[in-house]
């Protein structure tokens, strides 16, 4: 069965914190995305990944896929991060299956 | 460039009228994506479309639901009858190489079913 898990389900840190997603998937497959949702609802890619490393500013996502996890990485996080991160992935088609998200609130 | 644009951005309606929603993609992009959200199921695909065709309409979950793309830049969803497990938030994306490449959501419409 193609499975997307994603943990923690919540994570609360403070202001300046180094904060890690996951993400794990049950079969191979071809493409993987994190996105970002706000609290008024709405949706932002980050990062799509088929291999490798990507950063953008203070953000960074990964993914091993021999291990078939990813991880979504924020430095210096800051309570505009607040937010749900959702995890994606194709598995070699045109769809995607999304994991239940992490909510992350960043604390002052 | 607008963006994906979505409408409406807020339906209230009663169980067993017809509502329909709209998704305007952005200009250039063949794929069409459109999503449902619930607290229960999180985000699921309904239908996608490649340019202007269904493609993989097995996420609609029943008969009452209907999706079209008459051009390039127009899309609809359409439930008849609604009912109140209809009530979620209905996302559209676009995208200009399906999975493989950046998708572009939409604001979404809440829809609320009486």
């Amino acid at each position: 069965k193609n499975e997307v898990e994603q943990s923690p389900q919540n994570l609360t840190a403070q202001e300046g914190e180094f904060i890690t997603i996951n993400c794990s998937y049950s079969v191979g497959i071809s493409a993987l995305h994190w996105l970002q949702q706000h609290p008024g609802g709405g949706i932002v890619s980050l990062f799509m990944l088929s291999s490798g490393k990507k950063k953008h500013g203070r953000l960074i996502a990964t993914i091993n896929i021999q291990e078939k996890h990813s991880s979504l990485h924020i430095t210096a996080s800051h309570p505009r991060d607040s937010a749900v991160y959702i995890c994606a992935v194709s598995f070699g088609n045109e769809k995607l299956t999304f994991g239940t998200g992490t909510r992350l609130t960043i604390i002052p | 460039d607008a963006g994906v644009i979505q409408s409406p951005r807020h339906e209230v309606t009663e169980m067993g009228q017809e509502v329909t929603l709209r998704c305007k993609p952005i200009s250039g992009h063949d794929y069409l994506f459109w999503y449902r959200q619930t607290m229960m199921r999180g985000l699921e695909l309904l239908i996608y479309f490649n340019n202007n065709v269904p493609i993989d309409d097995s996420g609609m979950p029943e008969d009452r639901f209907s999706a079209k793309m008459p051009n390039a830049s127009f899309s609809t969803l359409k439930i008849q009858p609604s009912e109140p497990r209809d009530s979620a938030v209905y996302f559209c994306a676009s995208s200009t190489q399906g999975v493989v490449e950046t998708q572009y959501f939409g604001p979404g419409t809440r829809l609320l079913v009486l």
